[in-house]
């Protein structure tokens, strides 16, 4: 693994199943966090995790839920999908310690569609 | 509420230069961030700005005016491989970054 893996890689479900996207980074970074992007709209935080054992939320929480059991892993689960969570989702890490300049590195996205 | 604007869609000319503008109104600011989103493929991070003034880095630079929320990526010498669309985000009082649409550059031979 080099860098930020995302799986699966796209995925069409059936509403009202239940779905994780799983995310695992291997840059030790402490921040990770969970967008889709929709067309014409710019990325929306769906939720994010500052420090392993802590999660917050973010723009679109709704629906979604996050863990951080670890510094590697952030799965993102649908509890009962619905078509308006169709969307590519983007997981995403980076080095937020002292809050200085600090760049979030992307994995290669999940398009996931609900039917 | 909190807003970044940027052109949806640009065209320019294989060579030539091109700016692409971002405003932004945000509840605080910690910094401007530019990234490039290639088509089906994940954002990669271009440029950040913190404080006024210009930024550049080879063929890119980058510069933000913090007293008039307002930034521009500029694009020199372009080549067919930077069609992508490139995303302004401002990190805000909470260090959260606020995204915009995102602007569309097509390059024509």
């Amino acid at each position: 693994i080099a860098g930020i893996t995302q799986a699966p890689t796209s995925q069409i479900l059936a509403a009202g199943r239940r779905m994780t996207l799983r995310c695992t980074q291997d840059m030790r970074h402490n921040a990770m966090y969970w967008y889709r992007q929709d067309l014409g709209l710019g990325l929306r935080l769906i939720h994010y995790s500052n420090t392993a054992g802590t999660t917050g939320k973010g723009e679109v929480p709704d629906g979604y839920s996050v863990s951080r059991a670890n510094t590697d892993d952030f799965p993102l689960t649908l509890a009962s999908a619905v078509p308006s969570q169709t969307s590519v989702y983007f997981c995403a890490s980076s080095d937020e310690g002292g809050k200085g300049y600090t760049e979030a590195f992307f994995g290669q996205g999940t398009r996931l569609t609900v039917v | 509420g909190q807003n970044i604007d940027q052109p949806t869609e640009m065209t320019a000319t294989e060579g030539a230069i091109v700016q692409i503008n971002c405003t932004y109104q945000t509840s605080g600011f910690n910094g401007l961030f530019w990234y490039q989103q290639h088509a089906g493929e994940a954002p990669t991070f271009l440029s950040y700005n913190v404080l006024d003034g210009l930024e550049e880095k080879g063929r890119f630079s980058s510069f933000l005016s913090r007293s008039k929320g307002y930034s521009y990526l500029l694009l020199k010498e372009l080549q067919m491989k930077d069609s992508a669309s490139y995303l302004c985000a401002v990190r805000d009082s909470n260090y959260q970054l606020i995204w915009g649409a995102g602007t569309k550059l097509i390059i024509k031979p």
